[in-house]
């Protein structure tokens, strides 16, 4: 299995109050997502990263922010939750080349309340 | 722009029945790949299977198989004989060259398989 971990792996908070989540991965691959899950949208893409310190937005991306300082971590950020993103989040990992498979963290479910 | 379109929200099939899965894919790029990826009830995200965009070759893995075909831009999946351990939802993704080298996934397929 590839070594990607998110944490947590549940979390309520309140409508809001800040709320970091976590992805490791012990791979070095480039690539890094950040995607939320929800009935009916399949994944959409929140946040990607192509590099240390190079990130970019995705199609859901109000509301979140997100870092890589290494190449192993990469954060998201909610500023200041809303119920809006109660949600499950998952992190992804890929190495170079649109040929290559995404790993997924196991996902994160965030109840904002 | 890229897009996956899954039409099919749901489907239920009695075991032993025969599926397709059905996935519609658009982009002007003329080299990318597809995918399909697995989600079982307990969450995880599983790679079943990729596609390049030059091999129209159709692919067989045990009860799985797949039918790419440029001229309707689909990549579909079929499961032979279902079992009650498909019930799943199915993502169905394009990769193109980009900067993020990310995916476009479709919406998904609910299938549940009833014994």
């Amino acid at each position: 299995d590839a070594g990607i971990t998110q944490s947590p792996r549940h979390k309520v908070t309140e409508t809001g109050t800040p709320v970091t989540l976590r992805c490791h991965q012990t791979e070095n691959h480039r690539y890094m997502y950040w995607y939320r899950q929800d009935p009916g949208h399949g994944l959409r893409l929140i946040h990607y990263s192509y590099g240390v310190k190079d990130t970019d937005k995705g199609e859901v991306s109000d509301g979140y922010s997100v870092s890589r300082s290494k190449t192993e971590d990469f954060l998201l950020t909610l500023e200041s939750a809303t119920s809006s993103q109660t949600s499950v989040y998952f992190c992804a990992i890929r190495g170079p080349g649109m040929n290559t498979e995404a790993f997924f963290g196991q996902g994160t479910r965030l109840t904002v309340v | 722009a890229q897009k996956v379109t899954q039409a099919q929200t749901e489907i239920s099939v009695v075991e032993k029945e025969d599926v397709t899965l059905d996935c519609v894919y658009e982009t002007r790029d003329t080299t990318y790949y597809l995918f399909w990826y697995k989600q079982p009830p307990s969450g995880e995200l599983v790679f079943l299977i990729r596609r390049n965009s030059f091999d129209e070759q159709n692919e067989i893995s045990g009860r799985y198989s797949w039918n790419f075909q440029k001229s309707t831009s689909s990549f579909n999946f079929t499961i032979t004989a279902s079992q009650v351990v498909d019930s799943a939802v199915y993502f169905c993704a394009l990769s193109v060259p980009d900067t993020g080298n990310q995916f476009y996934f479709g919406t998904g397929t609910s299938l549940t398989v009833i014994p």
